[in-house]
């Protein structure tokens, strides 16, 4: 078993519709969770960081985290097609021999169409 | 800032042949990691610095992968021999006091025939 699971999709909605894109991972001591964009032949980017449980919007986005059922979540608002890349999850723990390391999920692709 | 810098952007070579990758960091940032991004595994970390320090590379393959950082501005990723199997792209990424806010590079295309 895999320490981070996501379903690889593809995903495809309309545009305006609302996005969910999932992770689930087996390791309790992750503590930072972050979801990663990545386009087409580009490197991955930083979209949003969460620490801990909780909810975190920024704009059309919101990350939740749900350590409890070691379940992440993105939400996207209002999806546009400029939204369509892969969606990677990806968590650390806090420290130790492992600072520094992030697992990453496998990544979703996601279009979205006008 | 320029962000990450790789290079090359694309490298083809044929089994046996040595294949050197390089990385600029961002300007201040004092870790670097180095990924591996296939259809089948998806993005692996291979070995990460801190201040010029191999701290783990336990991502890395086999003794054919090898990494240096000789500086806070430079580090190489080298695959000798190399075989088809390496073929995948390269993510060098740098980050500032830890790993959570990392920035990727464009990444280099290696295919090995």
């Amino acid at each position: 078993q895999k320490e981070v699971e996501q379903d690889p999709g593809p995903l495809s909605v309309p545009e305006g519709a609302i996005v969910s894109l999932n992770c689930t991972y087996s390791n309790s001591a992750f503590q930072y969770f972050m979801w990663y964009r990545q386009y087409s032949r580009k490197g991955p980017e930083l979209l949003m960081y969460t620490y801990s449980s909780g909810n975190k919007e920024d704009g059309r986005f919101t990350a939740q985290v749900d350590k409890s059922s070691k379940y992440i979540s993105l939400f996207i608002r209002d999806s546009q097609p400029s939204d369509s890349a892969t969606y990677l999850c990806a968590m650390s723990d806090e420290g130790g021999t492992s600072y520094g390391k992030l697992t990453f999920g496998q990544g979703t692709i996601l279009t979205v169409h006008p | 800032d320029a962000g990450v810098i790789q290079s090359p952007r694309h490298e083809v070579t044929e089994m046996g042949q040595e294949v050197t990758l390089r990385c600029k960091p961002i300007s201040g940032h004092d870790y670097l990691f180095w990924y591996r991004q296939t259809m089948m595994r998806g993005l692996e970390l291979l070995i990460y610095f801190n201040n010029n320090v191999p701290i783990d590379d336990s991502g890395m393959p086999e003794d054919r992968f090898s990494a240096k950082m000789p500086n806070a501005s430079f580090s190489t990723l080298k695959i000798q021999p190399s075989e088809p199997r390496d073929s995948a792209v390269y993510f060098c990424a740098s980050s500032l006091q830890g790993a959570e806010t990392q920035y990727f590079g464009p990444g280099t295309r290696l295919l090995v025939l």
